[in-house]
């Protein structure tokens, strides 16, 4: 039981250079988030999904895409990495509306 | 609009002393409330929710409804609790899903 386990670790990227961050959980969650970490900023929602085939824009969802085609995976896509969104990358799970987040461990993203 | 204020950035404590990191909301429905905590290295995790009520590694949080705050209180640090704490507020629990509005974080550094 791996719980929340979120692929690459680490990545640069040019600026205009697209890609996607992997987000897989094996606790049959249904809701699933992508937060970003900045410094002074705390955590902020991106995009979220409540169930497989459905995803909804979270708090600063501008210069992302996501998809959830499978219950167990939550994408992550940039389509023209910009320097603003060097950052970490947190995906996390619950089952219900009450229960705890379960987080990955995030991606550190580098933007230059 | 929903609203978490952390206002101490760094908290430095010795071993022993009483630890308080405050945590103030802003939400016009009826709260849940949650400290998250992040230990070096490792992934964000629940330390503990106030409808739980319950003590963790010593931690204790009451909300208090009157001054709209979650503070989080142990009276006496260990080194080990040295880490990031992040006060999250549950908001949208009407809608049937939940979406954490994180605090920008408090990080505690507790001295031998």
């Amino acid at each position: 039981n791996a719980g929340v386990t979120q692929t690459p670790k680490f990545r640069v990227l040019k600026t205009g250079q697209s890609m996607t961050l992997l987000c897989a959980q094996d606790m049959n969650h249904e809701y699933m988030y992508w937060y970003r970490q900045d410094p002074g900023m705390g955590l902020r929602l991106i995009h979220y999904s409540v169930g497989e085939g459905t995803t909804a824009k979270g708090e600063v969802p501008d210069g992302y895409n996501v998809s959830r085609l499978k219950k167990q995976n939550f994408l992550l896509g940039l389509e023209s990495a910009a320097p603003s969104q060097t950052s970490v990358y947190f995906c996390a799970s619950t089952q219900s509306y009450n229960s705890p987040l379960h987080f990955g461990n995030g991606t550190r993203l580098t933007v230059t | 609009a929903q609203r978490v204020t952390q206002p101490e950035k760094l908290l430095s404590v010795f071993k022993g002393a009483p630890v308080e990191l405050k945590c103030n909301y802003s939400y016009s429905g009826s709260p849940e409330l949650f400290w998250y905590v992040q230990y070096s290295r490792q992934r964000l995790q629940l330390l503990l929710r106030h409808i739980s009520r319950e003590s963790i590694k010593g931690f204790t949080a009451d909300l208090n409804k009157g001054e709209t705050s979650f503070h989080l209180k142990k009276p006496f640090a260990q080194e080990e609790d040295s880490a990031m704490y992040y006060c999250a507020l549950g908001a949208g629990m009407n809608t049937g899903f939940q979406k954490l509005v994180f605090g920008t974080g408090t990080r505690l550094l507790v001295s031998p």
